[in-house]
C-alpha cells in the first residue's frame, strides 16, 4: 500500500540530545513537510522540500535541521539547540503537479524531552 | 500573509444533527486552495474536502460539504448527520499562490453525542 511512514511513535530525548525523526514516502511525491504541533494548536511548518538535495525554511525552523538526499526520504533532525522540543510532529507529502491537490499525512512522531 | 482563523475552539452537536465549523481567511492572492482535514485522537490527518478559488459550486463530499462565501472569505464546513465517529479535532488550511505548504488554523473540536 502507497503511504507515508513516519517512526518512530513515540521518542524520547534527554536535554542536550541530538535526535532524527525518519519520514518515509512511496507515493512518488515530489514535496515533502514536516509540521510541529502543540497542544490546542494548528500545526506550524518547519520546514519543506520540493525536490532532492534542496529545501526552505518554513515558519520555526530555529533548532531544526532537514536533509533530502533522496525523493522519498525526508528525516527531521532536532537538535539541542532546540529550547522546547516536546510536541507531535507530522510529516507529510504532496504531488506538486495538477494544481492544489492534498497532502497527505503520515501517523506522526510525539517526542518528549525526559 | 495569508491567515487561516478558526473561532470555534469547541462544538458541540448530537447525532444525526447537522453542524457548521467556521473558517475565515486572508490572501492578497487571486487563485488559492482551501481544505479541511480530521484529526482523530490517533493523531493522523485526514484529507476531508477542498475548495478552488475559482470553483463556481460549492464542494461536497458525501456528508461533507463547503460553504464557500468568497467575498465574505469564509470557507465552512458543514458536516450532516453527524456521527458519533465524527468526534475529533478539524483543520481548515489554505495553500497560496506562491507557496506550496499549507498552512492551517488552530482547530475546532468537535464532540459528537448519542
Amino acid at each position: 500500500d502507497g503511504g507515508i511512514t513516519q517512526s518512530p511513535k513515540y521518542l524520547f530525548r534527554k536535554e542536550g540530545q541530538n535526535v532524527t525523526l525518519s519520514c518515509e514516502q512511496n507515493l512518488n511525491h515530489d514535496a515533502m513537510y514536516w509540521y510541529r504541533q502543540d497542544p490546542g494548536q494548528g500545526l506550524r511548518l518547519i520546514y519543506y522540500s520540493q525536490i532532492v538535495n534542496d529545501f526552505q525554511k518554513g515558519d520555526i525552523a530555529e533548532g531544526y535541521s532537514v536533509s533530502r538526499e533522496k525523493k522519498e526520504s525526508f528525516p527531521l533532525t532536532v537538535t539541542s539547540a532546540q529550547k522546547n522540543p516536546t510536541a507531535f510532529y507530522l510529516c507529510a507529502s504532496r504531488l506538486i503537479s495538477g494544481g492544489y491537490t492534498e497532502a497527505f499525512f503520515g501517523q506522526g512522531t510525539r517526542l518528549t524531552v525526559v | 500573509a495569508q491567515k487561516i482563523t478558526q473561532t470555534q475552539p469547541g462544538m458541540f452537536v448530537q447525532e444525526k444533527e447537522a453542524v457548521t465549523l467556521d473558517c475565515t481567511y486572508d490572501t492578497s492572492d487571486q487563485s488559492y486552495g482551501l481544505f479541511w482535514y480530521k484529526q482523530p485522537s490517533s493523531g493522523e490527518m485526514i484529507f476531508l474536502i477542498y475548495q478552488g478559488s475559482y470553483d463556481e459550486q460549492n464542494a461536497t463530499e458525501g456528508r461533507y460539504s463547503l460553504n464557500f462565501q468568497k467575498a465574505r472569505k469564509s470557507a465552512n464546513l458543514v458536516i450532516s448527520a453527524s456521527q458519533l465517529g465524527d468526534s475529533a479535532m478539524y483543520f481548515c488550511a489554505m495553500r497560496g499562490q506562491a507557496g506550496t505548504a499549507l498552512i492551517f488554523g488552530k482547530g475546532t473540536t468537535l464532540s459528537v453525542s448519542s
